[in-house]
């Protein structure tokens, strides 16, 4: 019930094209649904970030949508680019209890965006 | 905006030996760190919850004799591999949560500690 399933494993894209990356939950009780993109090497980066009380938060090229009757949530990044390579991970966290803040990350996907 | 730093990037130790790496918020006070160990081409998996000056939690299956945590400073935790062994090899992630803001939770992530074990 905690697992966070995303999905595809690999992506690619050309540039210019639209990325588009899908988590679901099982865990109600969720209420935190963050993205983070990693570059090899180096530690995760927070990217945006959603709360259940909205549907879609739009952050320059990068936009999640939420949907909470479905308990899933995708990230799309608009008119990739070469620079947006990289690993990225969905996430999701509890407000509250035992579990406060400890994050449950997605099997992440690794997107290529070819020039 | 904030940023949490990592010691050392990269470690090379040898079976037996013990090794320290240091997690610090640089720009915020974090009443809680966690560590996460992450092998080649998956998912970061939580090791512990570090708490300012109380003992760390640890998730189901870390050994806390042998990863031991210490968090002594509200922008210092400290991740201490006891023994070290190769199947201890991997790639060590820090992250801190600022403390003080109502409602906010916020996980900012180290650059990360790549430890191998000859």
């Amino acid at each position: 019930q905690q697992q966070v399933k995303q999905s595809p494993q690999s992506l690619i894209v050309q540039k210019g094209g639209i990325s588009i990356i899908n988590c679901a939950y099982e865990n109600t009780a969720f209420d935190y649904f963050p993205w983070y993109q990693q570059f090899p090497g180096k530690g995760p980066a927070l990217l945006i970030a959603i709360r259940p009380d909205v549907s879609e938060k739009k952050e320059g090229r990068f936009t999640i949508s939420f949907n909470k009757s479905a308990k899933q949530f995708s990230l799309h990044i608009m008119d990739s680019q070469p620079g947006d390579s990289a690993t990225y991970f969905c996430a999701a966290s509890i407000r509250g209890g035992t579990s406060y803040g400890k994050l449950t990350f997605g099997q992440g996907t690794i997107l290529t965006v070819h020039p | 905006g904030a940023v949490v730093s990592q010691h050392p990037s990269r470690v090379i130790c040898k079976s037996g030996t013990s090794v320290k790496i240091e997690c610090r918020s640089l720009d915020f006070q974090a009443t809680t760190m966690f560590w996460y160990r992450q092998f080649p081409k998956k998912s970061l998996m939580l090791m512990a919850t570090s708490n300012e000056g109380s003992k760390a939690t640890y998730e189901q299956g870390v050994e806390k004799d042998k990863f031991l945590i210490n968090h002594a400073s509200l922008t210092l935790s400290t991740l201490t591999v006891t023994s070290a062994h190769p199947e201890d090899s991997s790639f060590y992630i820090c992250s801190a949560r600022e403390s003080g803001t109502s409602g906010r939770y916020t996980q900012y992530f180290g650059p990360g500690t790549r430890l191998t074990v000859l």
